[in-house]
């Protein structure tokens, strides 16, 4: 799977819309941009993926470049419980014994305040 | 909505004790994974199950051996704790692994601490 780049944390308040960006410059073009974030002391959790076009449902939006060499993740108004760290992934086709394999990278740990 | 069910959620061993981690996911999906998160770094796989009646070493499979049951239920043992397994594992399952467009859904984890 290709790599991606995301910063290493974000600040947000609380009801702000929060813009968390993540580059992918050598994405292949059957390469899907999965998001998943994890909460304090749980297991991640799927937020949304996108092949070309801009995706919404109703945790996030994501927004892919024309190039898709770059998405962004949208939280539309932030909450407290949004606070967690955000991974972009992107997964391709899979086989061999990367099997399906999620690879996490270190994310984007997003702070809320109130 | 149980989605992916681990036991137990905590677990202290002593080095060379063996257990068994539990998951158990009510979406029939095909796929199942065992991963396990360190401080500091993202989540690695140790196995997987591409279908029922399959199982494939992932990236960091020494120490560990996996059962899949039956379509719903995946296990990861430890045959002798070692404290380098000492880790937060998380079963995770999916459609179907080779579809790149499905996601994964994950239980909340097994907090293992070995002594």
């Amino acid at each position: 799977d290709a790599k991606t780049t995301q910063p290493n944390s974000m600040e947000s308040n609380e009801e702000e819309p929060v813009h968390l960006p993540c580059n992918h410059s050598t994405i292949s073009g059957t390469d899907y941009i999965h998001w998943y974030r994890q909460l304090p002391s749980q297991g991640p959790e799927y937020v949304i993926h996108g092949l070309t076009s801009n995706v919404n449902n109703r945790m996030a939006s994501l927004a892919i470049a024309e190039d898709r060499k770059s998405s962004t993740l949208i939280l539309h108004r932030a909450t407290l419980r949004d606070a967690a760290v955000y991974y972009c992934i992107l997964r391709g086709n899979a086989g061999g014994t990367s099997y399906g394999k999620l690879t996490f990278g270190q994310g984007t740990i997003l702070t809320v305040h109130p | 909505n149980a989605g992916v069910t681990q036991t137990p959620k905590f677990q202290v061993l002593k080095t060379g004790q063996s257990m068994t981690l539990q998951c158990a996911q009510d979406m029939n999906h095909n796929s199942m994974y065992w991963y396990r998160q360190d401080p500091g770094m993202g989540l690695r796989l140790i196995y997987y199950s591409a279908s029922e009646g399959t199982t494939d070493k992932g990236e960091v499979p020494n120490g560990y051996n996996v059962s899949r049951l039956n379509k719903r239920e995946f296990s990861l043992r430890l045959e002798s704790a070692a404290p380098s397994q000492t880790s937060v594992y998380f079963c995770a399952s999916s459609v179907r692994g080779s579809y790149s467009n499905q996601p994964q859904h994950f239980g909340d984890g097994t907090r293992l601490s070995i002594l």
